[in-house]
């Protein structure tokens, strides 16, 4: 069974741009959850997306955003970039009610 | 709000010692608890979970873990770590009413380096 794969892997933007990045959870498993990992903070809540309605929003503003297709794809947005949304982004996906998350590798995003 | 406490940055031992890393969280309710393992250069993956019952769980590669509800806790143990058991530990907190399954609180790791 294939894993959660994301991408881009690496890719690097200056301020005031926007990103989307995309994510392809494990076959079968509907919800889709988006954490931002940097050394300072740790491993941060973004999203939740299941059947295609966001469930639960961590504590990030509004240039944070994302969406989940019908296939249980999904991809995030981070408009008008700035310095510290540069991070680690990951992706998760999970099937059970037990939050059992299954991750991909991540999106190194490097803001300029 | 929900936290979960890590209570070492950076643990360094040798091959053969015992492990135990310290996790706390603050939710009084009924939880989930995880401890994930990212291996350098590597994805994060689960080490082991408790969601009831016997609170002392046993994952992959030799490691536990004991919930102790009464103080909060649920310390990863190995009672003899081997150099590739070096990589950063994530202790993580599910609220399965009130939360939902996506939204685990992580604490902030535990970088454990393993001298050969």
């Amino acid at each position: 069974k294939a894993g959660v794969t994301q991408t881009p892997r690496y890719l690097i933007k200056t301020r005031g741009q926007q990103v989307t990045l995309s994510c392809s959870p494990i076959s079968g498993h509907r919800s889709v959850s988006w954490y931002q990992q940097t050394p300072g903070q740790g491993l941060q809540f973004l999203f939740e997306y299941f059947s295609e309605t966001q469930r639960n929003k961590g504590n990030f503003p509004g240039r944070f955003s994302g969406r989940q297709f019908s296939n249980s794809r999904s991809e995030m947005n981070v408009s008008t970039l700035e310095l510290g949304d540069s991070a680690l982004y990951l992706c998760a996906s999970s099937t059970s009610e037990n939050g059992e998350l299954f991750f991909g590798e991540g999106s190194r995003l490097t803001v300029l | 709000a929900q936290s979960v406490s890590q209570h070492n940055h950076h643990v360094i031992l040798s091959e053969a010692a015992s492990l135990e890393l310290g996790c706390n969280y603050s939710y009084g309710g009924t939880v989930n608890l995880f401890w994930y393992v990212q291996y350098p250069g590597q994805h994060l993956q689960l080490l082991l979970k408790y969601f009831s019952g016997d609170p002392l769980v046993k994952g992959i590669k030799g490691f536990e873990a004991e919930f102790i509800k009464s103080k909060f806790s649920f310390n990863l143990r190995k009672p003899s770590v081997q150099w590739s058991d070096t990589a950063e530990y994530f202790c993580a907190v599910n609220a399965p009413y009130g939360g939902s399954q996506g939204n685990l609180i992580f604490g902030k790791g535990t970088k454990l380096s393993v001298k050969p």
